[in-house]
């Protein structure tokens, strides 16, 4: 799996667009961008996933490069209960085998939001 | 209702003792996975599973074994715990097709 960038850190005031960044320079054809996060104390939450269009849903939207070489998962109005430490995660779509494939996370970036 | 639950939530036990954590889930999928979340929250993976195959992180000692009764439930059997294995353990589960994966709130376990 190709390996992901994110700043440690960010922090967004309540209300605004929250942008967090990921690099993933070595990203293949057939590899998707996957965003998790982990509130506190919780178990890590899907919030979406993408190939090369960028996509919306309820929780967020990616925006990815066209070159597929960065993302940018965009929370649009940032509340306190975004605040979490969000994963990017590169995968292969494709299982081998017909076994289910690990997801391997990396140290994620802590967002802050600030009221 | 719940999609991925663990039992217990907390559990603090002695070096050398063994014990176990359960995971059911209830979305009908067919793969399940234990992770494992070190001090410095680091979340690593242990095993997945489905009813076909088991696949193992080779960095877990044998003294980790999964067992699955049945495609809902995977519990993760430790044996001769150590204090290093004090960490939360995470559950998800997902179908094999996909690869969006469902996380249980987690067990905390410390050993003393």
């Amino acid at each position: 799996d190709a390996k992901t960038t994110q700043p440690p850190s960010m922090d967004c005031a309540e209300g605004r667009a929250a942008n967090l960044p990921c690099n993933h320079s070595t990203i293949s054809g057939n590899e998707y961008v996957y965003w998790y996060r982990q509130i506190h104390s919780q178990g890590p939450q899907y919030i979406i996933h993408g190939l090369k269009n960028n996509e919306t849903n309820e929780m967020a939207s990616l925006i990815i490069t066209e070159d597929r070489k960065s993302s940018t998962l965009i929370l649009p109005h940032a509340t306190l209960r975004d605040t979490a430490v969000y994963y990017c995660i590169v995968r292969d779509r494709l299982l081998n085998s017909g076994s289910a494939r690990q997801l391997t996370f990396g140290s994620g970036t802590q967002l802050t939001v600030l009221p | 209702d719940t999609a991925v639950s663990q039992t217990p939530k907390y559990l603090v036990t002695q070096m050398g003792n063994d014990k176990s954590i359960k995971c059911e889930q209830n979305l009908g999928h067919d793969t399940m996975y234990w992770y494992k979340q070190d001090s410095k929250k680091f979340l690593k993976i242990m095993f997945s599973y489905n009813n076909k195959e088991l696949i193992i992180n080779e960095t877990v000692p044998n003294r980790f074994s999964p067992k699955s009764p049945d495609k809902a439930h995977l519990n993760l059997h430790i044996n001769s715990l150590e204090l290093g294995d004090s960490a939360v353990y995470f559950c998800a589960s997902s179908q094999t097709s996909g690869n969006t994966q469902y996380f249980g709130p987690g067990t905390r376990l410390t050993v003393l």
